[in-house]
Order: C-alpha cells, then structure tokens, then sequence
C-alpha cells in the first residue's frame, strides 16, 4: 500500500519567487493536511482540505494558499517567497473519521 | 488553549533498554486524540501509536505503548528494548474533537524529544 507521496523532496528557491508543492495522499483517504516544520517555530499546522474544501485553517499569511483536487491530491502555493518561509513541509492524510494520520517524507525548501 | 509540553529537550538510553518519554496536554474538549510520531534526520513523520480520550485501556503497537493518564493530562510514550534504529526525534501531538464525527485533522504539536540510543 503506498504512502503519502510529496513532491518534490528539495527545493531552492529566490526571494520573491513563488513555490508549488504537491501531496499524493494514502488511496482512501480524503483529509489532507499540511504542516511547516521550522528550528525556531516546531510543528505549525497550515491548513487541511477535505473533500475539495478547506476545512481548518492556521495562523498563517495570506501567501500561503493551498487546494485538493477531485482524487484528493492535494497542492500548496507560497507566493512572493521571504528567507522565513525556508522549512519542512509536511503532508498528511487521513480517513474522514480516522484514528491514524499519516505523513509524508517532506519537502525541503530553501529559499536564498 | 490547547496545547502539548514535551519537558524532555533530549535523553540517552542504553540499547536493549527501556524508555519513557514524558507528554502532557491542555485541552478544555472531553473528546481528543493523542498521537506519537518518529521522525529520524531524513524527515518523514513515522506514526507509532494513537490513544484516544475515551479508551480506556493503554494503546500498545509492538515495542511501544503509550501511558495514558487521563486524570493528570499525560500520554507518555514508552519504548521498550531499545534498538540503534530507535534514536530520532520524537514528538507527541494532541488532535481535538469528536473522532466519530468529521471534525477535521489538526494536530498540535509539541517541541518533541531528541532520544538518542547508546550500543
């Protein structure tokens, strides 16, 4: 059974510049969630979709959007791309009602 | 507010050892999950064991089970036999609301324990 398939897996990036990340969530499961995994901030919750809509929200800026498709793939967008935003992304998915929340392996992004 | 405190930055344990990481959690909802996770230098978020607010019996996964006391607000993990493989960062994470019901799949994190495992 495969996992949570996030792409890519490292990433440079510019200043200024605008970031895609993509997540392939475990065949099943329709809740999607996205993390920012930083030195300074730990674990930070971004967002979570489930069936196409969002469904939670964290405390994050407006540059930081995301969406799911009809298959319950899943991409986050980070615009105009500041040297704060270098981190960890996370993914994970979960059944509608689960007990398990699985991740993924991580995109790292650095932005210079 | 919720919210998970993991006191122990980092601890070392002799391979074959037993090991108890502490996690305790606020939370104002009768209704939540608890959640351990590994995650090794590569990244990835490995799940090692749930625990849900109203078992009530300790959930165990192989090497690991997870000391849930619910009166004092702790969900330690323990991780018996320690291996080589074991040392990574460890992090405890607390999920609100109903799970028989759709209520989203938000963890709040804690700061997480570097376990280090000694040959």
């Amino acid at each position: 059974k495969a996992g949570v398939t996030q792409t890519p897996r490292y990433l440079i990036k510019t200043r200024g510049q605008q970031v895609t990340l993509s997540c392939s969530p475990i065949s099943g499961h329709r809740s999607v969630s996205w993390y920012q995994q930083t030195p300074g901030q730990g674990l930070q919750f971004l967002f979570e979709y489930f069936s196409e809509t969002q469904r939670n929200k964290g405390n994050f800026p407006g540059r930081f959007s995301g969406r799911q498709f009809s298959n319950s793939r899943s991409e986050m967008n980070v615009s105009t791309l500041e040297l704060g935003d270098s981190a960890l992304y996370l993914c994970a998915s979960s059944r509608a009602t689960g007990n398990t929340i699985y991740f993924g392996e991580g995109s790292w992004l650095t932005v210079v | 507010a919720q919210k998970i405190t993991q006191t122990q930055p980092g601890m070392f344990v002799q391979e074959k050892e037993a090991v108890t990481l502490d996690c305790t959690y606020d939370t104002s909802d009768q209704s939540y999950g608890l959640f351990w996770y590994k995650q090794p230098s590569s990244g990835e978020m490995i799940f090692l064991i749930y625990q849900g607010s109203y078992d009530e019996q300790n959930a165990t996964e192989g090497r690991y089970s997870l000391n849930f006391q619910k009166a004092r607000k702790s969900a330690n993990l323990v991780i018996s036999a320690s291996q080589l493989g074991d040392s990574a960062m460890y992090f405890c994470a607390m999920r609100e609301g109903s799970l028989r019901y759709n209520q989203g799949g938000k963890l709040i994190f804690g700061q997480g324990t570097e376990l280090s495992v000694k040959p």
